[in-house]
């Protein structure tokens, strides 16, 4: 069955950099686009970025453009999530999804993993 | 961008009764709309694709309805399994979400 592990959150301070990974299993992860969903504490989900299968297109939503950067290792079935100039509003269990459709970027999602908390705080 | 308000927030109502969750679009989005089931402390799950499609495994008590900017989700009768937060989804273009409605048994 699919399995999405998240990891690499923890506590940062404002400003500073952290790099998720997401490590898939279950299926043929080199076929799906893949994305980051994040949720802030008690909040509703926001979608953070989107990867195609073959990382060629990548999509952010406007808050993260430029300060995060998603890539993907089909070698090593794992799906990253570099974060840059922290903020406390980034704070949140970011979670890794993956696309319901082989090939295309549907951006819906039919698996999730069970999500890494980023809390950015000084 | 196109905005997702669902309504109401929260609603609370007895097992066996029939459940109603809107979700209006400020802008079309055909039937290019997921709804989501996310139980306390757990992950969301896909519920409906394309505004009415059962995902595969998910109790036929759950139907959803709707295109264009307005759309439903209804849970014919309620369990008390189904207390959770559930979240209507846009996709045809970026992703977004409802705010969600949470639903308590009374």
């Amino acid at each position: 069955q699919v399995q999405l592990v998240e990891s690499g959150g923890g506590v940062v301070q404002p400003g500073r950099s952290l790099r998720l990974s997401c490590a898939a299993s279950g299926f043929t992860f080199s076929s799906y686009a893949m994305h980051w969903v994040r949720q802030a504490p008690g909040k509703g989900l926001e979608w953070v970025a989107s990867i195609s299968y073959d990382g060629n297109d990548k999509y952010y939503t406007d808050s993260v453009k430029g300060r995060f950067t998603i890539t993907r290792d089909n070698s090593k079935d794992t799906l990253y999530l570099q974060m840059n100039s922290l903020r406390p509003e980034d704070t949140a269990i970011y979670y890794c999804a993956k696309d319901v459709m082989l090939w295309l970027v549907r951006n819906y999602f039919d698996s999730w993993g069970q999500g890494t908390l980023v809390t950015v705080s000084s | 961008d196109i905005q997702m308000t669902q309504s109401p927030s929260s609603l609370s109502a007895s097992v066996g009764d029939r459940v109603t969750i809107t979700c209006r679009a400020s802008q079309g989005i055909s039937k290019f709309l997921a709804w989501y089931q996310q139980k306390p402390g757990k992950v969301p799950k896909l519920l409906i694709y394309a505004a009415s499609t059962l995902q595969s495994g998910v109790p036929s008590r759950f139907s959803g309805s709707g295109s264009g900017t307005d759309f439903t989700l209804t849970i014919s009768t309620l369990q008390p399994e189904d207390v959770a937060t559930y979240y209507c989804q846009k996709y045809n273009s970026a992703p977004t979400f409802g705010q969600g409605t949470k639903v308590e048994i009374k």
